[in-house]
């Protein structure tokens, strides 16, 4: 079958580091995609993984291993913006989102 | 307008009844997905869209239909409401025919079936 897997939340003081943990199954693979969600609100693009490696957009980085089935996000310099949960899904050979329950990170000062 | 707009914002429906959600999008989107978000589990696709004229089940598309009579308007229609229908309704699309694309969502509907 196919599952996303993550933690289901994450606490994390302002300014620091957090590494978002996410391990996939999916039937085929065309790459891996992390999305923030704001309570109440839609969800918003952050990155797009397809190769193995370390993909960097400022404060944000994502990471993938397909040989581990596993990638994490990382946010640096945390702000209190930031609460909000985060969105891991793998994209199968439908080309179809498969979609993890989130990670809701909660920033305290 | 700019984006992708959803109605209603949330609505309260009595179980049996027909209720159809409406998703509009002005970015000329080949693609168009509904998703349907329930505490503890992932967005779930309900039904998508490749092209104008053309749709597909998702994962969980019993109890639901939709249209796709031009590349704008993708609605999503319950025949028959129950209460396991209560959610959050999102409505996506992409610039793509439903290849490897950033998707772009709706800000959402909260449906509860009473």
């Amino acid at each position: 079958g196919q599952n996303i897997d993550q933690p289901t939340e994450m606490t994390a003081t302002e300014g620091a580091i957090v590494q978002i943990n996410c391990t996939y199954q999916t039937s085929g693979f065309n790459g891996l995609f992390w999305y923030q969600q704001h309570a109440g609100e839609a969800p918003t693009f952050l990155s797009y993984n397809v190769l193995d490696g370390l993909e960097e957009k400022g404060r944000f980085s994502s990471f993938l291993s397909r040989s581990k089935g596993y990638s994490y996000l990382l946010l640096k310099e945390l702000q209190m913006k930031d609460s909000a949960s985060y969105l891991c899904a793998g994209m199968d050979s439908n080309y179809q989102l498969i979609w993890g329950a989130g990670t809701k990170l909660i920033i305290k000062p | 307008i700019a984006g992708i707009t959803q109605a209603p914002t949330s609505q309260i429906l009595a179980a049996g009844r027909r209720m159809t959600l409406r998703c509009t999008q002005d970015m000329r989107h080949n693609a168009m997905y509904w998703y349907r978000q329930d505490l503890g589990l992932g967005l779930r696709l309900i039904h998508y869209s490749n092209t104008a004229g053309t749709t597909g089940k998702g994962e969980v598309p019993d109890g639901y239909s939709v249209s796709r009579a031009n590349t704008d308007d993708f609605p999503l229609t319950l025949a028959s409401a129950v209460p396991s229908q209560t959610s959050v309704y999102f409505c996506a699309s992409t610039p793509g025919t439903g290849g490897i694309d950033e998707q772009f969502f709706g800000p959402g509907t909260r449906l509860t079936v009473l």
